[in-house]
């Protein structure tokens, strides 16, 4: 079966640096590739899609690229902020399909 | 302004309880689905409902029921909790198919944390 797969490393970095968070898939293309964001204690808020035919979206500081040779989604927060901190999911699937869940990569962003 | 809503936000029970979770949405959405988020922060869907039906059935025990009495509400009522049920259960919902082919996102509730003792 297909499983999404994201570092389950904290990954610190510094405001204002360019955050890259990594989304490997196995087995075949999913047809979208999902990435949302999760504070603690709270549920996850979607940020981008992007389909399998799309090499790259963005929105705002937000790019997400999806590289079906290299199995991998690639997540970048540019100019980062420490608001960015949080968790960030990467799942496929779309619509009324279930969304398989990586198991999230935690992001610091300190001043 | 709520767009999906859970209660109760904490439950704590005794194992061998029977407890539910209800679950709502104001978006106008046909589908909607219900998520586990264990201790180590894995997200595993349980189950969906489309247009009231279910179409969605992951492996999980007999002693989870869900209820989708119309499309903006979906219950969740577990019997004979177990010490392996706490966790946080999210409520989430989802436009199946929007106009020109696209595919939306899912809106996720704020989560209802359970505890087992």
């Amino acid at each position: 079966s297909q499983k999404i797969e994201q570092n389950s490393e904290a990954l610190n970095i510094q405001e204002g640096k360019t955050a890259t968070l990594t989304c490997n898939y196995t087995n075949y293309s999913p047809a979208y590739l999902q990435w949302y964001r999760q504070d603690p204690g709270r549920g996850p808020v979607f940020l981008l899609l992007i389909r399998e035919n799309e090499k790259e979206k963005r929105k705002e500081r937000l790019k997400v690229t999806f590289d079906t040779t290299l199995k991998q989604s690639l997540f970048h927060i540019t100019a980062s902020q420490p608001a960015d901190s949080a968790t960030y999911l990467c799942a496929r699937g779309a619509g009324f399909q279930k969304l398989v869940f990586g198991t999230g990569t935690r992001l610091l962003v300190s001043p | 302004d709520t767009a999906v809503s859970q209660t109760p936000k904490y439950l704590v029970t005794q194992m061998g309880n029977d407890k539910s979770i209800k679950c709502e949405q104001n978006l106008g959405h046909d589908t909607m689905y219900w998520y586990k988020q264990d201790s180590k922060k894995f997200l595993k869907i349980m189950f969906s409902y489309n247009n009231k039906e279910l179409i969605i059935n992951e492996t999980v025990p007999n002693r989870f029921s869900p209820k989708s009495p119309d499309k903006a509400h979906l219950n969740l009522h577990i019997n004979s909790l177990e010490l392996g049920d706490s966790a946080v259960y999210f409520c989430a919902s989802s436009q199946t198919l929007l106009a020109g082919g696209r595919y939306n996102e899912q809106f996720f509730g704020p989560g209802t944390r359970l505890t087992v003792l």
